[in-house]
Protein backbone atom coordinates (compact mmCIF):
# COMPACT_ATOMS: atom_id res chain seq x y z
CA UNK A 1 0.00 0.00 0.00
CA UNK A 2 1.17 3.56 -0.86
CA UNK A 3 2.02 5.77 2.20
CA UNK A 4 2.55 9.67 2.00
CA UNK A 5 4.98 11.33 4.63
CA UNK A 6 4.91 15.15 6.08
CA UNK A 7 7.65 15.43 7.88
CA UNK A 8 7.15 18.95 9.75
CA UNK A 9 4.08 19.28 11.12
CA UNK A 10 4.24 23.00 11.53
CA UNK A 11 6.44 25.79 9.46
CA UNK A 12 6.17 29.92 9.53
CA UNK A 13 7.61 31.85 6.77
CA UNK A 14 7.58 35.94 7.07
CA UNK A 15 5.38 37.74 4.41
CA UNK A 16 6.87 37.79 0.94
CA UNK A 17 9.66 35.35 1.72
CA UNK A 18 9.96 31.65 0.26
CA UNK A 19 9.12 28.38 1.92
CA UNK A 20 9.12 24.53 1.09
CA UNK A 21 6.90 22.18 2.21
CA UNK A 22 8.26 18.48 2.15
CA UNK A 23 6.42 15.55 1.34
CA UNK A 24 7.81 11.79 0.43
CA UNK A 25 5.88 8.64 -0.49
CA UNK A 26 6.45 5.15 -0.83
CA UNK A 27 5.22 3.02 -3.95
CA UNK A 28 6.07 0.56 -6.29
CA UNK A 29 4.53 2.07 -9.03
CA UNK A 30 5.78 4.00 -12.04
CA UNK A 31 3.15 6.19 -12.77
CA UNK A 32 0.93 7.75 -10.74
CA UNK A 33 -0.13 10.97 -9.56
CA UNK A 34 0.68 13.67 -7.17
CA UNK A 35 -1.68 16.46 -5.47
CA UNK A 36 -0.58 19.25 -2.62
CA UNK A 37 -4.09 20.56 -1.44
CA UNK A 38 -4.75 23.71 0.90
CA UNK A 39 -7.03 23.90 3.93
CA UNK A 40 -7.56 27.11 5.24
CA UNK A 41 -9.66 27.91 8.34
CA UNK A 42 -12.85 27.71 6.53
CA UNK A 43 -11.85 23.70 6.60
CA UNK A 44 -12.49 23.51 2.53
CA UNK A 45 -10.09 21.44 0.89
CA UNK A 46 -8.88 23.39 -2.22
CA UNK A 47 -6.18 22.06 -5.11
CA UNK A 48 -2.92 23.96 -5.41
CA UNK A 49 -1.27 21.76 -7.84
CA UNK A 50 -0.89 18.21 -9.59
CA UNK A 51 2.04 16.46 -10.61
CA UNK A 52 2.40 13.54 -13.13
CA UNK A 53 4.79 11.06 -12.58
CA UNK A 54 6.10 10.47 -15.54
CA UNK A 55 6.39 13.75 -16.88
CA UNK A 56 10.17 14.91 -15.13
CA UNK A 57 9.42 18.93 -16.11
CA UNK A 58 8.23 20.43 -12.39
CA UNK A 59 4.61 21.98 -12.30
CA UNK A 60 4.32 25.40 -11.35
CA UNK A 61 0.81 27.61 -10.72
CA UNK A 62 1.98 31.19 -10.21
CA UNK A 63 3.97 31.47 -6.98
CA UNK A 64 3.25 27.58 -6.24
CA UNK A 65 5.74 24.94 -7.67
CA UNK A 66 7.18 21.81 -7.15
CA UNK A 67 10.35 20.06 -6.84
CA UNK A 68 9.57 16.66 -8.03
CA UNK A 69 12.28 14.01 -7.31
CA UNK A 70 11.22 10.58 -8.31
CA UNK A 71 13.80 8.31 -7.36
CA UNK A 72 13.78 10.15 -4.18
CA UNK A 73 10.37 9.67 -3.86
CA UNK A 74 10.17 13.18 -3.20
CA UNK A 75 7.56 15.95 -3.85
CA UNK A 76 7.71 19.73 -2.25
CA UNK A 77 5.78 22.02 -2.70
CA UNK A 78 7.60 25.97 -2.82
CA UNK A 79 5.55 28.73 -2.29
CA UNK A 80 7.28 32.27 -3.05
CA UNK A 81 6.04 35.75 -2.22
CA UNK A 82 4.14 34.35 1.06
CA UNK A 83 1.11 36.10 1.78
CA UNK A 84 -1.20 36.19 4.40
CA UNK A 85 -3.65 33.95 2.76
CA UNK A 86 -1.34 30.99 2.38
CA UNK A 87 -1.74 30.63 5.68
CA UNK A 88 -3.39 27.40 5.84
CA UNK A 89 -2.88 23.38 6.33
CA UNK A 90 -1.15 22.21 3.31
CA UNK A 91 -1.51 18.32 2.20
CA UNK A 92 0.72 16.17 -0.10
CA UNK A 93 -1.32 13.45 -1.82
CA UNK A 94 -0.70 10.59 -3.93
CA UNK A 95 -3.16 8.75 -6.45
CA UNK A 96 -1.97 5.93 -8.43
CA UNK A 97 -2.64 5.69 -11.74
CA UNK A 98 -4.38 2.12 -11.60
CA UNK A 99 -8.04 0.56 -11.43
CA UNK A 100 -7.64 2.38 -7.78
CA UNK A 101 -8.50 6.08 -7.45
CA UNK A 102 -8.73 7.62 -4.20
CA UNK A 103 -6.58 9.62 -2.99
CA UNK A 104 -3.63 8.83 0.00
CA UNK A 105 -2.93 11.68 2.11
CA UNK A 106 -0.47 12.77 4.61
CA UNK A 107 -0.74 14.21 7.75
CA UNK A 108 -0.65 17.48 6.94
CA UNK A 109 1.67 20.73 7.57
CA UNK A 110 0.19 23.73 9.27
CA UNK A 111 1.40 26.83 7.57
CA UNK A 112 1.98 30.10 9.45
CA UNK A 113 2.68 33.50 7.92
CA UNK A 114 3.98 36.32 9.83
CA UNK A 115 3.14 39.62 8.84
CA UNK B 1 -20.56 25.96 -12.71
CA UNK B 2 -21.12 25.29 -8.42
CA UNK B 3 -18.87 23.90 -6.71
CA UNK B 4 -19.55 19.94 -4.69
CA UNK B 5 -22.13 20.42 -2.62
CA UNK B 6 -22.54 18.90 1.08
CA UNK B 7 -25.14 19.28 3.42
CA UNK B 8 -25.54 19.72 6.58
CA UNK B 9 -22.62 21.76 7.27
CA UNK B 10 -22.69 21.13 10.79
CA UNK B 11 -24.64 17.64 12.14
CA UNK B 12 -25.21 16.72 16.04
CA UNK B 13 -26.11 13.52 17.00
CA UNK B 14 -26.83 11.52 20.08
CA UNK B 15 -24.80 8.27 20.72
CA UNK B 16 -27.42 5.48 18.97
CA UNK B 17 -28.53 7.94 16.65
CA UNK B 18 -28.19 7.98 12.71
CA UNK B 19 -26.33 10.28 10.66
CA UNK B 20 -27.21 11.00 7.28
CA UNK B 21 -24.97 13.00 5.49
CA UNK B 22 -25.63 14.52 1.55
CA UNK B 23 -23.20 15.26 -1.16
CA UNK B 24 -24.28 16.88 -4.57
CA UNK B 25 -21.16 16.45 -7.24
CA UNK B 26 -20.50 19.14 -9.28
CA UNK B 27 -22.50 19.12 -12.92
CA UNK B 28 -20.68 16.76 -14.85
CA UNK B 29 -19.30 14.71 -12.76
CA UNK B 30 -19.85 11.51 -12.92
CA UNK B 31 -17.36 9.66 -9.61
CA UNK B 32 -18.03 10.98 -5.88
CA UNK B 33 -15.26 9.87 -3.18
CA UNK B 34 -16.29 10.12 0.67
CA UNK B 35 -13.29 10.78 3.37
CA UNK B 36 -12.94 11.27 6.58
CA UNK B 37 -10.94 13.39 8.81
CA UNK B 38 -10.43 13.10 12.05
CA UNK B 39 -8.98 15.61 14.77
CA UNK B 40 -4.92 16.86 13.65
CA UNK B 41 -5.07 13.89 11.21
CA UNK B 42 -5.60 13.58 7.45
CA UNK B 43 -8.43 12.66 5.21
CA UNK B 44 -8.95 9.03 5.10
CA UNK B 45 -10.53 7.56 2.02
CA UNK B 46 -13.54 5.32 2.98
CA UNK B 47 -15.64 4.75 -0.12
CA UNK B 48 -15.70 5.78 -4.19
CA UNK B 49 -18.87 5.24 -5.95
CA UNK B 50 -20.55 6.09 -9.70
CA UNK B 51 -23.85 6.49 -10.31
CA UNK B 52 -25.78 3.65 -9.08
CA UNK B 53 -22.18 1.16 -8.20
CA UNK B 54 -19.81 1.49 -5.22
CA UNK B 55 -17.14 0.83 -6.76
CA UNK B 56 -14.17 0.68 -3.56
CA UNK B 57 -15.46 1.03 -0.37
CA UNK B 58 -12.10 -0.79 1.00
CA UNK B 59 -11.97 2.36 3.61
CA UNK B 60 -15.39 1.83 4.56
CA UNK B 61 -15.77 0.15 8.51
CA UNK B 62 -17.39 -2.69 8.10
CA UNK B 63 -20.23 -1.98 10.43
CA UNK B 64 -22.87 0.88 10.38
CA UNK B 65 -21.71 2.76 7.76
CA UNK B 66 -22.91 2.65 4.33
CA UNK B 67 -22.99 4.65 1.39
CA UNK B 68 -24.92 5.19 -1.86
CA UNK B 69 -25.35 7.35 -5.18
CA UNK B 70 -28.73 6.89 -7.19
CA UNK B 71 -29.32 8.03 -10.77
CA UNK B 72 -31.05 10.46 -9.09
CA UNK B 73 -30.19 13.25 -6.03
CA UNK B 74 -26.87 13.29 -3.98
CA UNK B 75 -24.88 10.47 -2.80
CA UNK B 76 -25.83 9.65 0.75
CA UNK B 77 -22.96 8.18 3.75
CA UNK B 78 -25.32 6.54 6.32
CA UNK B 79 -23.95 6.28 9.68
CA UNK B 80 -26.09 3.94 11.99
CA UNK B 81 -25.71 3.91 15.43
CA UNK B 82 -22.84 6.64 16.29
CA UNK B 83 -20.71 6.08 18.41
CA UNK B 84 -18.32 9.36 19.58
CA UNK B 85 -15.45 7.73 17.79
CA UNK B 86 -17.69 8.66 14.38
CA UNK B 87 -16.58 12.18 15.76
CA UNK B 88 -15.40 14.12 12.35
CA UNK B 89 -15.13 16.06 9.54
CA UNK B 90 -16.57 14.03 6.39
CA UNK B 91 -15.47 14.92 2.77
CA UNK B 92 -16.74 14.26 -0.44
CA UNK B 93 -15.41 14.98 -3.64
CA UNK B 94 -16.61 14.32 -6.93
CA UNK B 95 -14.29 13.73 -10.74
CA UNK B 96 -15.05 13.87 -14.31
CA UNK B 97 -16.03 10.59 -16.29
CA UNK B 98 -12.70 9.00 -16.05
CA UNK B 99 -10.12 11.65 -18.12
CA UNK B 100 -6.31 11.22 -17.79
CA UNK B 101 -6.57 13.46 -14.18
CA UNK B 102 -9.16 12.65 -12.47
CA UNK B 103 -8.69 15.34 -10.36
CA UNK B 104 -11.39 15.38 -7.09
CA UNK B 105 -12.49 18.40 -6.28
CA UNK B 106 -13.93 18.76 -2.74
CA UNK B 107 -16.77 19.42 -0.34
CA UNK B 108 -16.58 21.91 2.22
CA UNK B 109 -17.35 19.01 4.74
CA UNK B 110 -19.85 18.16 7.03
CA UNK B 111 -18.71 18.01 10.75
CA UNK B 112 -20.38 15.37 12.75
CA UNK B 113 -20.43 16.04 16.71
CA UNK B 114 -21.53 12.77 18.74
CA UNK B 115 -22.45 13.59 22.40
Amino acid sequence: AQTVTQSQPEMSVQEAETVTLSCTYDTSESDYYLFWYKQPPSRQMILVIRQEAYKQQNATENRFSVNFQKAAKSFSLKISDSQLGDAAMYFCAYRSSGSARQLTFGSGTQLTVLP
Amino acid sequence: NAGVMQNPRHLVRRRGQEARLRCSPMKGHSHVYWYRQLPEEGLKFMVYLQKENIIDESGMPKERFSAEFPKEGPSILRIQQVVRGDSAAYFCASSPPLSTWDTQYFGPGTRLTVL
